[in-house]
Parts: structure tokens; C-alpha cells; sequence
């Protein structure tokens, strides 16, 4: 049993098409995020969702819409791709919001905009 | 926010003790020091955390002297497939987005 799922694990679209992404967890997690990790290898948190609601909403620009319509599952929605979207996304969940908790990720999705 | 310094890379043989050292200078009272390891292709998983002194699990020691400004992340007796990049992050015990941002990391080599 895969513990954090995403899908598609590859992407490839042209500028200003609308994608979205899957995550989904099995753990029973209360917490889900979604991480951007770019061709250097810096990963960094955008968005953060606890029981549905919102938690964690970093500077990202607003062409990128996270959905969670439960707490077990949190997408990601991406509009008027760009060049520089082009990156793995990887999902991740742990059981609450406490810092010390342990993060599971997800296998990531590379996404590559032409 | 405490922001940390590690090598970029690193070469090792096999069967022997790798020590990878993070730098946090403005670690708070309430930051806990974690490390992940992350393989090509997947994502980052979780290997150790602690506060202070030294926690041991099966997989890896943290080491953390008394003024908490470093750390120590030791792999006993390494084999090629520790070949990975490992993350050090200092998190605030109350949550929220500081400590979430991985660096670099430290891509670890092993040879044969």
C-alpha cells in the first residue's frame, strides 16, 4: 500500500495551459502539503492544509490553487502555466501540525512546461 | 528563523562511519533539529530528530552539543545505497512554515 500518492508522476504541457495534480494519503493524516522542488534542489513548502482547512499559504502566485475535499486528499490546481513552474511537486502528509512531526512524501510529479 | 549550513557534497567508501555536519547559529529554545534523506526520483524520508545531546535509532546518531548551534548526523558503516542527499531542517516545535523550506543539502557519494 502506497502511503502517499500522487498522480501523474510526469507532466508535460505547453505555456498557459490549465493542470492539476492528485496527492492522496492512507495514513490517516490530519495535515497534507504541497512542496515545489526546483532544478537546484531547493525544496520549499506553498501550501499547508489541516483538516481541510488552510494552514500554511506561502508567497506563491495566486495561479496556483490547492483543494482539499477531505482531509485524506489535497490537489493541487495550477492556471496559465509558465516556464518557470517547470519542477517536481511533491505532496506530503503528517499527523498534525506540530513541527517535530514527521513528514511522508509522495513520489513527486516532475511537471515540464514548453 | 534559524537557517543551516552544510557541505554540499560529500565522498565516502563503503563500511565506513560518515559524519555530515549542520550549522544552525540561531537555533531558538523551542527548535528541534531533523534530517531527511532523499534517493533520486523520490522524496525526501525522515531519518532522525532530537533536541539535544544524542539520539540513536536504527538507522542513524544525532549528535548535538550543548549549545545547540550544530549538528551531527552519523551513518554506521555506510553501503552504496546510502548514496542519497540528506537535509538538514531546524523546525519550530509549534508548527507553521519556518524550518519547512529544505536547502540544498548534502549530496553523500558512496564508492565501492
Amino acid at each position: 500500500d502506497t502511503a502517499v500518492s500522487q498522480t501523474p508522476k510526469y507532466l508535460v504541457t505547453q505555456m498557459g495551459n490549465d493542470k492539476s495534480i492528485k496527492c492522496e494519503q492512507n495514513l490517516g493524516h490530519d495535515t497534507m502539503y504541497w512542496y515545489k522542488q526546483d532544478s537546484k534542489k531547493f525544496l520549499k513548502i506553498m501550501f499547508s492544509y489541516n483538516n481541510k482547512e488552510l494552514i500554511i499559504n506561502e508567497t506563491v502566485p495566486n495561479r496556483f490553487s490547492p483543494k482539499s475535499p477531505d482531509k485524506a486528499h489535497l490537489n493541487l490546481h495550477i492556471n496559465s502555466l509558465e516556464l518557470g513552474d517547470s519542477a517536481v511537486y511533491f505532496c506530503a502528509s503528517s499527523p498534525g501540525t506540530e513541527g517535530t512531526d514527521t513528514q511522508y512524501f509522495g513520489p513527486g510529479t516532475r511537471l515540464t512546461v514548453l | 528563523l534559524a537557517k543551516t549550513t552544510q557541505p554540499i557534497s560529500m565522498d565516502s567508501y563503503e563500511g565506513q562511519e560518515v559524519n555530515i555536519t549542520c550549522s544552525h547559529n540561531n537555533i531558538a529554545t523551542n527548535d528541534y533539529i531533523t534530517w531527511y534523506q532523499q534517493f533520486p526520483s523520490q522524496g525526501p524520508r525522515f531519518i532522525i530528530q532530537g533536541y539535544k545531546t544524542k539520539v540513536t535509532n536504527e538507522v542513524a546518531s544525532l549528535f548535538i552539543p550543548a549549545d545547540r548551534k550544530s549538528s551531527t548526523l552519523s551513518l554506521p558503516r555506510v553501503s552504496l545505497s546510502d548514496t542519497a542527499v540528506y537535509y538538514c531542517l531546524v523546525v519550530y516545535s509549534g508548527g507553521g512554515a519556518d524550518g519547512l523550506t529544505f536547502g540544498k543539502g548534502t549530496h553523500l557519494i558512496i564508492q565501492p
